[in-house]
Formats: C-alpha cells, structure tokens, sequence
C-alpha cells in the first residue's frame, strides 16, 4: 500500500528566505505526483503536477522536481513571501490505479 | 470553467437532520470523488465515481450516501450524523478515474458541523 511522507511537519522561516519542502512515497511505481497548497479551512490548490516520466516542473517561485526511482520529490519556494503561509500537501497517483495518496502535509509560516 | 463548485460553503445541522451537500464541474471530468479531512489531517478518500458509476467506497458508514446524477453533478446525501463526522468535505474531479495526467481539481469544500 502506498505510504506518503512529508518533512518536516512544521517549518518557520523569516520572508526572503528559499526553502525545501521533501516528499517521500514507499511504492516507486507511481504514475504522476501533485503538490498543493491548503489556506486554514479552505479547498485545496493544485501548485505544481509532475508526471512520472517528468524531472521537475516550474511555476513562477515554484519548482518542483521529482526522483521516481528513489521515491522522493521536492518543492522548492524560491524568495518566501508572508503570502506563501499556508499548508503544503504532497499527493500521488501509483500506477496500481489506486486513487489520490496525500501525505501529513507541511504547515509553513513565513514571517515579515 | 477549470473550477469545481461545492455548495454549500457551510452547513450545520443536527444529529436528527437530512441535508446534502452538492458539487459541480463543467470541464468534462468523467471521474469525481469526496474526500472528507478532520483538522490538521490530510484528506481521506469516501468515495469515487467513474463514469457515473461508483466505483469504490472506502467503508464509509451508510449514513453518508453518495449520489451521482448526471457526469456534472455529485451529490453527498446525510443523514443522522454523529458530532465526530462534523469536518471539511471535499469533491475534486479528474478527466479519467485516477490516473489522469491532468491532475484532480479540487472544489473549496463545505464546512460541516453536526450539533
């Protein structure tokens, strides 16, 4: 069964700031993997969609890039701003067709 | 239209109450899904439907029933919840069931509590 982690949970850093959020899936097989953003209490935005055949993806301040075959990815924010405070969500498809896989998250805040 | 609509937004009701909470999709989506997520958790998947057809249902108890009318529309109808099912209930859509290359859309949820 396919198992998702996200490190680390929480993350506080001063605006300016570039920094890494790391993703790992237990099942290589996937077939793309997703990144979104979460604002508390609302929906989910799809930030970056990385297919398995696919290195990396970028979107503005975004990158995202992803080594299937070591079960990692990670989104890289570039510049933080006190706007990119919200909760960061990994989330695969495996190639089992088993439905969206979300890790824990990373609640991020970015301090002015 | 690249948005999902749920309605709506809010919604209380009682243990004794029948509501439902409706989603919609105008972008030819042939695969729709309700996740529910409890604070600080991610979302967990309730059910999928392909082709409006339900395709799984991760056990989810029967006083949640999920309806789909038409490829647009899905419905999540409820009835004598518990305070604990009170969460943010999620619809999302994706071109084809599950693997998509397009991705899930997701909708900004309806907020449920049960009193």
């Amino acid at each position: 069964k396919q198992e998702v982690t996200q490190i680390p949970a929480a993350l506080s850093v001063p605006e300016g700031e570039n920094l890494v959020l790391n993703c790992s899936f237990t099942d290589s097989a996937i077939y793309n993997l997703q990144w979104f953003r979460q604002d508390p209490g609302k929906g989910l935005t799809s930030l970056l969609l990385i297919q398995s055949s696919q290195r990396e993806q970028t979107s503005g301040r975004l990158n995202a890039s992803l080594d299937k075959s070591s079960g990692r990815s990670t989104l890289y924010i570039a510049a933080s701003q006190p706007g990119d405070s919200a909760t960061y969500l990994c989330a695969v498809v495996d190639s089992g067709n088993t439905p969206l896989v979300f890790g824990k998250g990373t609640r991020l805040s970015v301090i002015a | 239209d690249t948005e999902v609509t749920q309605t709506p937004k809010h919604l209380v009701m009682g243990m004794t109450n029948k509501k439902s909470l409706k989603c919609e999709q105008h972008m030819g989506h042939r695969a729709m899904y309700w996740y529910k997520q409890k604070a600080k958790k991610p979302p967990e998947l309730m059910f999928v439907y392909s082709y409006e057809k339900l395709s799984i249902n991760e056990s989810v108890p029967s006083r949640f029933s999920p309806e789909c009318p038409n490829s647009s529309l899905l419905n999540l109808h409820l009835h004598a919840l518990q305070p604990e099912d009170s969460a943010l209930y999620l619809c999302a859509s994706s071109q084809h069931p599950r693997a998509d290359p397009g991705g899930y859309t997701f909708g900004s949820g309806t907020r449920l509590t049960v009193v």
